[in-house]
C-alpha cells in the first residue's frame, strides 16, 4: 500500500501541553499535506510541505519534513480542546501510475482535555 | 458560503438497490476526488478526475462508478450496495493534481 503509516494512532493530552504527531511514507512525494477531520465531518486542510522543503508554520502548527527518512511530524502548541479531532496526513506521489492521486495516513485522534 | 457541497447528507438504502450520491462544487477546480470511509479508517481514494480524465483505484470495486457530466458536478453511483458498503463517502476538489484538496460534509450511507 502506498498509504502512509501515522504514529501515535490516539494521543490524549491536557490543554496548553504540546501534540506531536508522525507520518512515515513509502515511495518519492511531491508534497505533504495535513487534514484535520473533527468528528462525522469532511477533512479540513492544514498546511501543505513541498519535498523540497524541511519546516512549515502556520499559527500553531509547525509541520516538519524529511525526506531521506520518507517522514513528517505535525506538532500543535499550545493545544486547546477546541483541537480534538483526528488528524491524518496525506502524500501526493512523484509519479508513474499514482500521480495526480492524493493518498491518505490512518490517522491519529488527539483529544485535548480541558 | 458551503464550496463543495454533497448531497444528501444521510442516505439509507436497500441492500442491492442502485443509489447515486451527488457532489457540487463552486470553485471551478480540474480536479475532484471521490473517498470512501469507514469507521476509525483513513479516507480510502476511490477515482479521481483530472478535467474530464478518469482515473480509477486499482482495487475499487466493480459496484462503484462515476460520472461527471461537467466542471462542477460528479456522481458517485454503487450499482448493488452490499452491507459493507456503508460508509462515509467523501467528495473533495483541488485546484490543481496535489494542490490543497476541499472536502463535502460527506453523505453517510446506510445499507439495511
Amino acid at each position: 500500500s502506498q498509504q502512509g503509516e501515522e504514529d501515535p494512532q490516539a494521543l490524549s493530552i491536557q490543554e496548553g501541553e504540546n501534540a506531536t504527531m508522525n507520518c512515515s511514507y513509502k515511495t518519492s512525494i511531491n508534497n505533504l499535506q495535513w487534514y484535520r477531520q473533527n468528528s462525522g465531518r469532511g477533512l479540513v486542510h492544514l498546511i501543505l510541505i513541498r519535498s523540497n522543503e524541511r519546516e512549515k508554520h502556520s499559527g500553531r502548527l509547525r509541520v516538519t519534513l524529511d525526506t531521506s527518512k520518507k517522514s513528517s511530524s505535525l506538532l500543535i502548541t499550545a493545544s486547546r480542546a477546541a483541537d480534538t479531532a483526528s488528524y491524518f496526513c496525506a502524500t501526493h506521489y512523484a509519479g508513474g501510475t499514482s500521480y495526480g492521486k492524493l493518498t491518505f495516513g490512518q490517522g491519529t485522534i488527539l483529544t485535548v482535555h480541558p | 458560503d458551503a464550496m463543495v457541497i454533497q448531497n444528501p447528507r444521510y442516505q439509507v438504502t436497500q441492500f442491492g438497490k442502485p443509489v447515486t450520491l451527488s457532489c457540487s462544487q463552486t470553485l471551478n477546480h480540474n480536479v475532484m476526488y471521490w473517498y470512501q470511509q469507514k469507521s476509525s479508517q483513513a479516507p480510502k481514494l476511490l477515482f479521481h478526475y483530472y478535467d474530464k480524465d478518469f482515473n480509477n483505484e486499482a482495487d475499487t470495486p466493480d459496484n462503484f462508478q462515476s460520472r461527471r457530466p461537467n466542471t462542477s458536478f460528479c456522481f458517485l453511483d454503487i450499482r448493488s450496495p452490499g452491507l459493507g458498503d456503508a460508509a462515509m463517502y467523501l467528495c473533495a476538489t483541488s485546484r490543481a493534481q496535489g494542490a490543497e484538496a476541499f472536502f463535502g460534509q460527506g453523505t453517510r450511507l446506510t445499507v439495511v
